[in-house]
C-alpha cells in the first residue's frame, strides 16, 4: 500500500525471535493491526494496538508502537515452522484499512 | 456463523467479458471493502462502503463498480475484463466504529484470470 511500508522478506531459524517492521504515514490512525496470511487463504487478524499505547503483549506476540517515528513492529518469540506466512500491517482511517505490501516470513528448521 | 462468503472461488474470463464477484456477510457488519492482491504489491483497496447505500472509491477503482443495497451484500462488478485485472480478489467486513478492535474479517478470495 502506498501509505504503509514493510520490508518484503524475513528468514529466521526455528526457536529464534522474529521482528517484522512497518512504517505508516497518517498520524491520525487510531488503530493499527497485524494480519497473517497463509498460502491460499484470506487474511486473519493476529493482534491490534490502539494509538495511545506503546506496547501490547499477547502470548508469543509483542507489538511496539513508536508514534513519533510512525513505526510499528511485531515480535514473534520462539518462532515455529507454523509461523511461516505473509504478515501484513494495516492502519484504519475513516472506515477503510490500508495495508502494507506484506512481509514473507520463512522459518527454517 | 459463515462469516464472509465469496463466490465464485475461481473464474476465467475472456477479455471484454463482464461479471460480478459476490460477497455476503452474516455478521451485520457496517463496513465492507474489496481488495485485490497481486504478487509484490500487497493488498490494494478497490472500493469500500461504510453502510448500506454508501460506497466510495479506494486506491484502484477504475474498471470496477460496486453497490451496497443491503447490509449483507457487497457485489463487485467488472465492466469489461482486461488481462491487468487478473488477480486474487478479497472481500472484507468490519463492525464499524464499534468493532475497530476486531479489524476486518476476510473472505477466502476469488482467483480471477482474464485471458
Amino acid at each position: 500500500g502506498e501509505d504503509v511500508e514493510q520490508s518484503l522478506f524475513l528468514s529466521v531459524r526455528e526457536g529464534d525471535s522474529s521482528v517484522i517492521n512497518c512504517t505508516y504515514t497518517d498520524s491520525s490512525s487510531t488503530y493499527l493491526y497485524w494480519y497473517k496470511q497463509e498460502p491460499g487463504a484470506g487474511l486473519q487478524l493476529l493482534t491490534y494496538i490502539f494509538s495511545n499505547m506503546d506496547m501490547k503483549q499477547d502470548q508469543r506476540l509483542t507489538v511496539l508502537l513508536n508514534k513519533k517515528d510512525k513505526h510499528l513492529s511485531l515480535r514473534i518469540a520462539d518462532t515455529q515452522t507454523g509461523d511461516s506466512a505473509i504478515y501484513f500491517c494495516a492502519e484504519l482511517l475513516s472506515g477503510k484499512s490500508t495495508f502494507g505490501d506484506g512481509t514473507t516470513l520463512t522459518v527454517k528448521p | 456463523n459463515a462469516g464472509v462468503t465469496q463466490t465464485p472461488k475461481f473464474q476465467v474470463l475472456k477479455t471484454g467479458q463482464s461479471m460480478t464477484l459476490q460477497c455476503a456477510q452474516d455478521m451485520n457488519h457496517e463496513y465492507m471493502s474489496w481488495y485485490r492482491q497481486d504478487p509484490g504489491m500487497g493488498l490494494r483497496l478497490i472500493h469500500y462502503s461504510v453502510g448500506a447505500g454508501i460506497t466510495d472509491q479506494g486506491e484502484v477503482p477504475n474498471g470496477y463498480n460496486v453497490s451496497r443495497s443491503t447490509t449483507e451484500d457487497f457485489p463487485l462488478r467488472l465492466l469489461s475484463a482486461a488481462p491487468s485485472q487478473t488477480s486474487v480478489y478479497f472481500c472484507a467486513s468490519s463492525d464499524g466504529q464499534a468493532g475497530r478492535r476486531m479489524g476486518y474479517t476476510f473472505g477466502s478470495g476469488t482467483r480471477l484470470t482474464v485471458v
